[in-house]
């Protein structure tokens, strides 16, 4: 089975400007976590999206926002950028019901000038 | 989910077990301890889980003591390969619907010639 995929895999934008990531899960997994890592605050969970629905969200600001295709496949998107918005942007899938083991991608890394 | 205690860093010879510890002294029993690592700048790497009994597979072995208060991965003949941040996480049960992972900062495996 081909594990999670994410693109881009670097990307770099400047502030005020906006972005979006993409993540298609393992085949058949319904279950889409985002995470984000920076240096200084580690490894933090954004938000969650089973079936098409953002089940759990991070403690995030609104600039920060996902959505979930009837595929699975998920997207989050980052408006008016900070340069503290810049890290490794981590997407993690899991089985049927979300609940089973989380397998990560290889993750993007975002750079915001 | 419970927090966990985890050395900052830990040096082991290749070829040698290396034994990493956690505590997870407020650990309930519904929640697993899951183990990840993440080898720089690339996704976290699921290890292997546990509730109660010790768990075997290809990569490593996880023992849990008695009264589940702490844990011990064993990776049993350590690479190269295997330098990387190794996480401890305890997360709530498979039938709780709960799919969030709660990093902490890990223990930085170097293994050396």
């Amino acid at each position: 089975k081909a594990g999670v995929t994410q693109t881009p895999r670097y990307l770099i934008k400047t502030r005020g400007q906006q972005v979006t990531l993409s993540c298609s899960p393992i085949s058949g997994h319904r279950s889409v976590s985002w995470y984000q890592q920076t240096p200084g605050q580690g490894l933090q969970f954004l938000f969650e999206y089973f079936s098409e629905t953002q089940r759990n969200k991070g403690n995030f600001p609104g600039r920060f926002s996902g959505r979930q295709f009837s595929n699975s496949r998920s997207e989050m998107n980052v408006s008016t950028l900070e340069l503290g918005d810049s890290a490794l942007y981590l997407c993690a899938s899991s089985g049927w019901t979300g609940a089973e083991t989380q397998y990560f991608g290889p993750g993007t890394r975002l750079l915001v000038l | 989910d419970a927090k966990t205690t985890q050395p900052t860093s830990m040096d082991c010879a290749e070829g040698r077990a290396a034994n990493l510890p956690c505590n997870h002294s407020t650990i309930s029993g519904n929640e697993y301890v899951y183990w990840y690592r993440q080898i720089h700048s690339q996704g976290p790497q699921y290890i292997i889980h546990g509730l109660k009994n010790n768990e075997t597979n290809e990569m490593a072995s996880l023992i849990i003591t008695e009264d589940r208060k702490s844990s011990t991965l064993i990776l049993p003949h350590a690479t190269l390969r295997d330098t990387a941040v190794y996480y401890c996480i305890v997360r709530l049960s498979m039938n709780s619907g709960y799919s969030t992972l709660t990093f902490g900062k890990g223990t930085m495996l170097l293994v050396s010639p």
